[in-house]
């Protein structure tokens, strides 16, 4: 079956243009979760959503960075005025419900320059 | 917030020795530890995960066991081989909050 896609694989983006980062649950999925991961990282949690409510962003950096789930199943985040700190690999992970095991996407890599 | 740490950071061991990687936690909530395994260029994957309920879970040659007194929980890895060779990734995630944090990593190198 499907696993949890993520759109673009990779971006490149000038400093300062906003980017919008796309990820597809698995279906049925409630909870999905977006990380960020530095080369040589951990993934550093950003925000948690279930359904389609965040329930958890306290991970996001600033509020350059946002986060949607509109109908409860695909997610965007959206990070304005990049900055070339922003340089990582975005990873989105779904699971059936909170506290089960998540389901990782392949990751967008952005670079800013 | 949940805290994750996790050591070592790096880890070189012989084929056929046994590995070892340990993490603590700060969320007395927790209860469930899940260990994801991630090879170069690859998205983490789940190889094994265990619940606040039992202290000890077995798969093969891999073993997680945890110590909720003393909030701790660890990954063996026995019989080593060279395709056990990745960055481990241990987490932790409570029922009520489910945003799973993840420790900062392991490199284990396995050598033939």
């Amino acid at each position: 079956g499907a696993g949890v896609s993520q759109t673009p694989s990779n971006k490149v983006t000038e400093k300062g243009k906003y980017v919008e980062l796309r990820c597809d649950p698995i279906s049925g999925h409630t909870a999905l979760y977006w990380y960020r991961q530095s080369l040589g990282q951990g993934p550093e949690f950003l925000i948690y959503f279930q359904g389609t409510g965040a329930a958890d962003d306290s991970g996001l950096p600033n509020d350059r960075f946002f986060a949607v789930r509109p109908e409860g199943s695909v997610s965007t985040l959206k990070i304005q005025r990049t900055e070339r700190g922003d340089s990582a690999v975005y990873l989105c992970a779904s699971s059936s419900q909170g506290n089960t095991e998540a389901f990782f996407g392949q990751g967008t890599r952005l670079t800013v320059v | 917030g949940e805290n994750v740490e996790q050591h070592p950071s790096t880890l070189s061991v012989q084929e056929g020795d046994s590995a070892v990687i340990k993490c603590t936690y700060s969320d007395s909530a927790s209860n469930y530890f899940p260990w994801y395994k991630q090879e170069l260029g690859k998205r983490p994957q789940l190889i094994i995960d265990i619940r606040s309920n039992v202290g000890e879970k077995k798969d093969q040659r891999i073993a997680v066991t945890l110590n909720k007194t003393a909030k701790h929980f660890s990954l063996h890895i026995t019989e080593t081989q060279p395709e056990d060779s990745a960055v481990y990734f241990c987490a932790a995630s409570t029922t009520n909050n489910n945003d799973m944090r993840f420790g900062a990593g392991t490199r284990l190198t396995v050598k033939p």
